[in-house]
């Protein structure tokens, strides 16, 4: 059974730092994985989709590895800003079409 | 190109009573998936839906809980004579049919609350 892993599960920088977030999953056998953001009573942003056979994806500030033989994504944020405060999710499919399994995310506070 | 709209985005129901909530996925996207976040938990997919087939419900409770995607209209994701443990944050994603390797862009919700 796929379980998925954020660490840590809060986080709080202040504005200006580079930051990385975490996240690991139990079965490599994933189809493509993807990085979401939840602003507090709001719905989801995707912000990446990496596929199972990418190492990594880019959108401007935000860069996604995966390494999918240790079960492993890290969301790597540079130059964090105020507005990127939110909870930060991945979530991994096992298949085309497939469900979403999440993680319990990150909750990042960036502080000016 | 509007994206996937929920309705209603609150939603009061006294215990025993229905509960309807709909999703209009993004055009010309025909996979529908739920996803329920109960409060301080998770997001838990319910069910995978294409048009007028349930593909995946592996999800779903077993009883109460239904869902359809019709061939016209919105998804529809019916909760039956509601619990107080049904109160959460609904979610609906879809993700178009082939191409962009299946991403799922998510509505904005809908909020249940059982009085």
């Amino acid at each position: 059974k796929q379980e998925v892993t954020q660490i840590p599960a809060a986080l709080s920088v202040p504005e200006g730092e580079n930051l990385v977030l975490n996240c690991s999953f139990t079965d490599s056998a994933i189809y493509n994985l993807q990085w979401f953001r939840q602003d507090p009573g709001k719905g989801l942003t995707s912000l990446l989709l990496i596929q199972s056979s990418q190492r990594e994806q880019t959108s401007g500030r935000l860069n996604a590895s995966l390494d999918k033989s240790s079960g492993r994504s890290t969301l790597y944020i540079a130059a964090s800003q105020p507005g990127d405060s939110a909870t930060y999710l991945c979530a991994v499919s096992r298949n085309q079409g497939g469900k979403l399994i999440f993680g319990q995310g990150t909750e990042l506070s960036v502080k000016p | 190109n509007a994206g996937v709209m929920q309705n209603p985005r609150h939603l009061v129901r006294r215990r025993g009573q229905e509960a309807r909530l709909r999703c209009s996925p993004m055009k010309g996207h025909s996979h529908v998936y739920w996803y329920r976040q109960l409060p301080e938990e998770g997001l838990k997919f319910m069910v995978y839906l294409q048009k007028e087939n349930i593909i995946d419900e592996s999800g779903m409770p077993k009883e109460r809980f239904s869902a359809e995607f019709p061939k016209e209209g919105p998804s529809i994701l019916r909760i039956q004579q509601v619990v107080r443990g049904d109160s959460a944050a609904y979610f609906c994603a879809s993700s178009p049919p082939r191409g962009s390797f299946y991403e799922q862009y998510f509505g904005p919700g809908t909020r249940l609350t059982v009085t």
